[in-house]
Formats: C-alpha cells, structure tokens, sequence
C-alpha cells in the first residue's frame, strides 16, 4: 500500500543545518512534496521533486531523493528561529492518484 | 494572490449536532479536498471533489458527506457530531488533473479546529 513515514520531531540550534527525513513505499511515485504548517495556519507548499530527479536546491533549501531507499530527505541550511513549523514529507500515490502525508516533523529552533 | 478561506477558525459543537463546515477559494480551481489533521497521523482525506456536483470518498469519509454546489464553494457537513470527530479540519484546492490525478500543487486554508463536546 501507500505510505509515508517521518519522524516527529527534531530540535537544532539557530545557525546550524537541520534534516528531515522521509521514507515512503510507492516506487512509482511522480512527484514528492515537502509542505511547511507555521502554527496556527494551513500547509504551504515548501518544495518538490520531480522522481527523475536526484537533488533539488532552492536557496536555503536543499532536497535529495534516493530512489533506490524510498528515502526523500530536506536540509534547511542556516536553520533560523522563523523556520520552527512542522514539514510534512506527501507523494502522490500511483494507485489512488492522491497526496500521501507523512505524520509530520516539528522543527523546533532554539535560539 | 492564491487564497482558500475557511468560515471558522475554531468551532464548540454539542454531540449530536449537524456541523457546518465551509471552504471557498478564489483561484477558479477545478478540484478542492477536505482534510482532517491528528497529531502523529498526519493530513488523513475525508471527501474530495474534481468538478461541480462531483464527490470522491476519500480514507475517511464515515460520519461525514460534503456538497458542492458551486465551483467556488466546497461545504464538509457532519451530520451528527461525535467526540471523536474532534480535530482540525483543513481544506484545499488545486488546479492540475483531472479526477484521481487531481491532486497536485494544493493550496490550503488556515484550518478550522472543531472541539465536539
């Protein structure tokens, strides 16, 4: 079946790089999809990655994608306190055609 | 701007209530979805809808139906309010696919917290 796993929570110090993880199991999957929830609001949509792709960079962001190990991964560099949100890791399945959510990773940045 | 709305940000409904819960978003977009999210499961999808008059069950549609009337305008409606049914309620829209293959780039609402008593 679809799924997309992520870890909880994760805390880093202000300046210093984090890492989000994320391991998935549909194989043919298209698109993966990073979304950030700042507190009290919706999702917005962060980053994607197209699975032809092996790495994505956009400014501070950095996205791989290891398709071999169904592992997407997201580095923030230079962490600052305004990225403290939960990401969530989201395929689209194969199967169903819909997003697929991680359970979501808070990021929380200390200062 | 791409903006999705959501008529309340936090609702207190009785058990046994009918519960309204209303989304409306300005980008013309085809295709819109009710979400409810749960600390530690992640976004979970209720009902979604590719057209006008048009519904898709989602993972979790039991206790819920929605209505669509207008392209605009996607309505979720808990028909009686359970306990359980306490959580965030997050709507979104998207504009690319078709059907099953609609759910790319979505745009979301700020969510409406629903506590059920």
């Amino acid at each position: 079946g679809e799924d997309v796993e992520q870890s909880l929570f994760l805390s880093v110090r202000e300046g210093d790089s984090s890492v989000i993880n994320c391991t998935y199991t549909d194989s043919s999957s298209t698109y993966l999809y990073w979304y950030k929830q700042e507190p009290g609001a919706g999702l917005q949509l962060l980053t994607y990655i197209f699975s032809n792709m092996d790495m994505k960079q956009d400014q501070r962001l950095t996205v791989l994608l290891n398709k071999k190990d169904k592992h997407l991964s997201l580095r923030i560099a230079d962490t600052q306190t305004g990225d403290s949100a939960i990401y969530f890791c989201a395929e689209i399945g194969s199967n169903t055609g819909k997003l697929i959510f991680g359970q979501g990773t808070t990021l929380q940045v200390k200062p | 701007d791409v903006k999705v709305t959501q008529s309340s940000r936090y609702l207190v409904k009785r058990t046994g209530e009918k519960v309204f819960l209303e989304c409306v978003q300005d980008m013309d977009h085809e295709n819109m979805f009710w979400y409810r999210q749960d600390p530690g499961l992640g976004l979970r999808l209720i009902y979604f809808s590719y057209d006008v008059k048009m519904k898709e069950k989602g993972d979790i549609p039991e206790g819920y139906s929605v209505s669509r009337e207008k392209k605009e305008r996607f309505s979720l409606i808990l028909e009686s309010a359970s306990t359980n049914q306490t959580s965030m309620y997050l709507c979104a829209s998207s504009s690319e696919g078709v059907g099953l293959k609609s759910s790319y780039e979505q745009y979301f609402g700020p969510g409406t917290r629903l506590t059920v008593t």
